[in-house]
């Protein structure tokens, strides 16, 4: 079966501008959680999202927002961008809430010029 | 606040050779272990996890990982090391209710020949 997919994979964008990054988990999975990574502060959590509410928030500025439609997918929405928020997004999905097994995607790679 | 160390940023081992990455971890009880492993320009794949039971863990790739409640550590090993090996390993940790996994800092691990 197909795995998660993340689109687009690369974009470049100015600082000031927004962004939205799209994630559709495997077929059947409902949970979807989004992370950052980046060489200074690794892998961060960002959100999770679980039949459309979002049940666990990381240590974000409120710039960083999500959401999830009926059908699983799941985008997030970074407003105002700043140089700082040039990372590679990942998304990832599971069949339940909590901590699963989570699978993931190959990432977003977003840069700020 | 429940965190983990990988106290190894590099590692270089020879083709044939074992490896062994450590992962300790801090956490008021005993967390969801997982390792994952990252191919450049690749989003995270599961090499194994740890919820509960037998503490030696068998993975995919020919991985395994014990988990010492006594030392809070969860080291993952291989007996012999393929040049495919050569990626960046994160070991990581999870309250069983919440969807955050808390990810270590990452061990880059080089295959010579």
């Amino acid at each position: 079966k197909a795995g998660v997919t993340q689109t687009p994979r690369y974009l470049i964008k100015t600082r000031g501008q927004q962004v939205t990054l799209s994630c559709s988990p495997i077929s059947g999975h409902r949970s979807v959680s989004w992370y950052q990574q980046t060489p200074g502060q690794g892998l961060q959590f960002l959100f999770e999202y679980f039949s459309e509410t979002q049940r666990n928030k990381g240590n974000f500025p409120g710039r960083f927002s999500g959401r999830q439609f009926s059908n699983s997918r799941s985008e997030m929405n970074v407003s105002t961008l700043e140089l700082g928020d040039s990372a590679l997004y990942l998304c990832a999905s599971s069949y339940s809430a909590g901590a699963n097994v989570l699978t993931f995607g190959a990432g977003s790679r977003l840069t700020v010029l | 606040a429940q965190s983990v160390t990988q106290p190894d940023i590099h590692i270089t081992v020879s083709e044939g050779a074992s490896l062994e990455l450590r992962c300790n971890y801090s956490y008021g009880a005993t967390p969801y272990l997982f390792w994952y492993v990252q191919s450049p320009g690749q989003g995270l794949q599961l090499l194994l996890k740890y919820f509960s039971g037998d503490t030696l863990v068998q993975g995919i790739k020919g991985f395994e990982a014990e988990f010492k409640r006594s030392q809070s550590s969860f080291n993952l090993r291989k007996p012999s090391v393929h040049w495919s090996d050569a990626a960046e390993y994160f070991c990581a940790v999870a309250s069983p209710s919440w969807g955050k996994l808390q990810f270590g800092a990452g061990t880059q691990v080089v295959v010579t020949p």
